[in-house]
């Protein structure tokens, strides 16, 4: 069974702290794996698309890294308005996308 | 830039009661879907259609139904809703090309089924 799972669930920094959210993958025939972006009350915002593993994808203080089992997001030097979830998704062959249950990432001022 | 609309935002049904949620695009995408989001379950896919005349069942498609008529226009039906069909729905569409498969989002739907 195709599954997407990410840690941490909820994540706290002080702004300027640096730190990383993973998303693991059990799928069969991955086409691609995504970054997005979810604010309150809106629908997701794409980030990033990583297709092959040692790939990575950088923008502003966000930069994403896949392996063959799992993808990181980093983020360097957060800013309170970094603030929202993030969520992972994969695209598997049968042209189904599955998403991960995401991190709530709030950074303190 | 309109992008993936849907309508309406928010939509209170008594049960047993049934409505079309509605999803167009204008960036003449051939892959449109639905997705409901639950607290702690993530997106889930409802359905999805490769392109206007096809469409297909994904992980919990249980009490609704689709059509594709056109390339713009991807309705989603709740034939007789119940509480359990509670939840924010979305929809969103992707051009299926070679290294452009991203996901473009509406603002979602907020549901309650009372």
């Amino acid at each position: 069974e195709d599954q997407v799972t990410q840690s941490p669930e909820a994540l706290r920094l002080q702004e300027g702290e640096s730190s990383s959210l993973n998303c693991s993958y059990t799928v069969s025939g991955l086409r691609g794996l995504f970054w997005y972006r979810q604010d309150p009350g809106k629908g997701p915002e794409f980030l990033f698309t990583l297709y092959s593993a040692g790939e990575e994808k950088e923008k502003e203080r966000l930069k994403a890294t896949l392996t063959k089992k799992e993808s990181f997001l980093h983020i360097t030097a957060p800013k309170p308005e970094d603030s929202a979830t993030y969520l992972c998704a994969v695209l598997v062959t049968g042209n189904q996308f599955y998403f991960g249950t995401g991190t709530s990432l709030t950074v303190i001022p | 830039n309109a992008g993936v609309t849907q309508t309406p935002k928010f939509q209170v049904l008594k049960t047993g009661q049934s409505m079309t949620l509605q999803c167009a695009q204008d960036m003449n995408h051939e892959y449109m879907s639905w997705y409901r989001q639950d607290p702690g379950m993530g997106l889930r896919l409802i359905h999805y259609s490769v392109g206007a005349g096809i469409t297909d069942q994904g992980e919990v498609p249980n009490g609704y139904n689709v059509s594709r008529s056109t390339t713009e226009d991807f309705p989603l039906r709740l034939l007789s809703a119940a509480p359990s069909q509670t939840s924010v729905y979305f929809c969103a569409s992707s051009s299926f090309g070679a290294t452009n498969e991203k996901l473009f989002f509406g603002s979602g739907t907020q549901l309650s089924v009372l």
